[in-house]
Formats: C-alpha cells, structure tokens, sequence
C-alpha cells in the first residue's frame, strides 16, 4: 500500500535520449529525494526538496535535473542517457524524519 | 562527513535462530536512526525509526536499540524465518533531514 509511486518501474533506453523518471507521493509531504544505488552498493543521495519551487543537488554529482513545481511530484530528468547512467534510481519523501521509498526504477542505456 | 559501516555484510542462519545486525556511525550529533528492508531489486521499507533522545524500539519480532554516545545501533530479529531473507539498511539522520546509509547486511535464513 505504497504512498509513493515511481514510474516506469525497469527501463532500457539508447544511448542519447533524453528520459524522465517520474515519482509521485499523496502523503503531503513537504520534503522528497532522489538517491541511486548500484548493484550491492549503499544509497548515495544525488537531489532533494524541501518544497516547492526548491531544489539542491546531493552528496553524489550526478548529471540529472530535477523540478518540483507540485507538491506531490518531483521527476528526474537525463537530457542525455550514457550507459554510465545505468542503475536503480529511487525516490523517497518524509514530512521531517521518517522516510517513505518507492519501489524504484532500474534504467538500463544501452 | 557521516559515515556508516554495517557489521557483517552477509549473514546466513538456519531458521529459528536470533538475527543480530550492527551499525556504527562516525558523528554522534544525530538527530535519528532508520532501519530499512531492502528485498532484491525493489525499494526500501521502513521498519524502524528511533529518535536520538531514545534507546530503543520495538515492532512484533523486531527491537532496535541506539547508543548515540558510542555511535553503535543494533537490531535484532527474533526467531528468524526464511521470509526475514533481505538485505538490511541503517540510515542516520542529521539536523538537515538527509539520512546516510550503510551498505546493509544481506541476510539469509535457511529453512
């Protein structure tokens, strides 16, 4: 009964298109993340939101953008994927501490 | 910079059998400690949040206990079964509300 959605949920993609990972929560809160993680690695924190219209970039550079012009919506966006892009992508919110994660999309660039 | 270690990085037991999990940190000036579920390819679960001014927290098989001053947690899982399999996750949360994780326990519980 996840409150938080990740959409698509497994992606392969070419080399150079330009993707959008979504993630949506309906909990209201004000503070959502982004972090990756490689296969058997810990999380490493690469955007978050501590509301709208606010964005920050994480502990790990990465060369994705993200928005969040809705409360409940904050996508990803790779205006160029490289196969070094390739892992899982996951999305958290929490209204202070207590974080919720969705279930994640594991991109793939060929 | 917050660093978090897990102790050991696998783990197998045969079922029945008590699960101890342990977690350092480096900087003691947390606010809280999280414990998560991972299960292979998906997200994360929660399955505790203990706040910095308690020591521990308890759900059904589950107690995790936090020493903020030696930078330890432990969790512990009582009379494992093969659906505990996972892998683990501690995340340490600071004043600025980003958690750090660990790189997690996979463990397996034979049956």
């Amino acid at each position: 009964e996840a409150d938080i959605y990740q959409t698509p949920r497994y992606l392969v993609i070419g080399t150079g298109k330009k993707i959008t990972l979504e993630c949506s929560q309906t909990m209201g809160h004000d503070k959502m993340y982004w972090y990756q993680q490689d296969p058997g690695m810990e999380l490493h924190l690469i955007h978050y939101s501590y509301g709208v219209n606010s964005t920050e970039k994480g502990d790990l550079s990465s060369e994705s953008t993200v928005s969040r012009i809705r409360t409940e919506h904050f996508p990803l966006t790779l205006e160029s994927a490289r196969p070094s892009h390739t892992s899982q992508y996951l999305c958290a919110s929490s209204p202070g501490y207590g974080y919720t994660f969705g279930s994640g999309t594991r991109l793939t660039v060929v | 910079k917050q660093e978090v270690t897990q102790i050991p990085a696998a783990l197998s037991v045969p079922e029945g059998e008590n699960l101890v999990l342990n977690c350092s940190f480096t900087d003691s000036a947390i606010y809280n400690l999280q414990w998560f579920r991972q299960d292979p390819g998906k997200g994360l679960t929660s399955l505790l949040l203990i706040q910095s001014s308690q020591r521990e927290q308890t759900s059904g098989r589950l107690n995790a206990s936090l020493d903020k001053s030696s930078g330890r947690s432990t969790l512990y899982i009582a009379a494992s079964q093969p659906g505990d399999s996972a892998t683990y996750l501690c995340a340490v949360g600071g004043r600025d509300y980003k958690l750090s994780f660990g790189a997690g326990t996979t463990v397996t519980v034979r049956a």
